[in-house]
């Protein structure tokens, strides 16, 4: 229950393409969603995030859209660019002081 | 602002040696958080802690792991003794309440 599933494990897309990054969860508790970004040799750090009363939020070129009957939030990037090369985590917990549980993270290539 | 810091940043070590990872959450930050890094498992967390007091170490793999924070600026991690299997990217995340998680930029362990 306390799992969130990631998919894909990596990606290729090309410039200007949208790379969808998927997650599942099963704790109907979880309430805060958030995406990490990483680059080779960085911790990660905070992208995006959504609560579940929101269907979708964009910052930028990054949406998150949320499915809360399906348990399920993607990562949409538009335009992706090769400076979004990273690994991309998505994250789930419920509210309150507890830890985030990460998925396993999808490593993203975008190539010029 | 000095973000999260972590020392060493790289060690190399022989199996059955002793490791201590530190960690210097930022100032102000109540909540401090250790997570181990591999290809294999994503980010798994391995214990935390709220007001110094360790809340959940069910994550730590066993008893060769431990883990302190004397004070509210200071925490460390150890493994005695090492072992091949505990080479990873260590990682000790702050955060105040429920705000924003923010990473070191991680130790890199290897065990020979």
């Amino acid at each position: 229950q306390q799992q969130v599933k990631q998919s894909p494990q990596s990606l290729i897309v090309q410039k200007g393409g949208i790379p969808i990054i998927n997650c599942a969860y099963e704790n109907t508790a979880f309430d805060y969603f958030p995406w990490y970004q990483q680059f080779p040799g960085k911790g990660p750090a905070l992208l995006i995030a959504i609560r579940p009363d929101v269907s979708e939020k964009k910052e930028g070129r990054f949406t998150i859209s949320f499915n809360k009957s399906a348990k399920q939030f993607s990562l949409h990037i538009m335009d992706s660019q090769p400076g979004d090369s990273a690994t991309y985590f998505c994250a789930a917990c419920f509210s309150g002081n507890t830890p985030l549980v990460f998925g396993k993270g999808t490593r993203l290539s975008v190539i010029a | 602002d000095a973000g999260v810091i972590q020392s060493p940043r790289h060690e190399v070590t022989e199996m059955g040696q002793e490791v201590t990872l530190r960690c210097k959450p930022i100032s102000g930050h109540n909540s401090l958080f250790w997570y181990r890094q591999t290809m294999m498992r994503g980010l798994e967390l391995l214990i935390y802690f709220n007001n110094n007091v360790p809340i959940d170490d069910s994550g730590m793999p066993e008893d060769r792991f431990s883990a302190k924070m004397p004070n509210a600026s200071f925490s460390t991690l150890k493994i005695q003794p090492s072992e091949p299997r505990d080479s990873a990217v260590y990682f000790c995340a702050s955060r105040l309440n429920t705000g924003e998680l923010f990473f070191g930029e991680g130790s890199r362990l290897t065990v020979l």
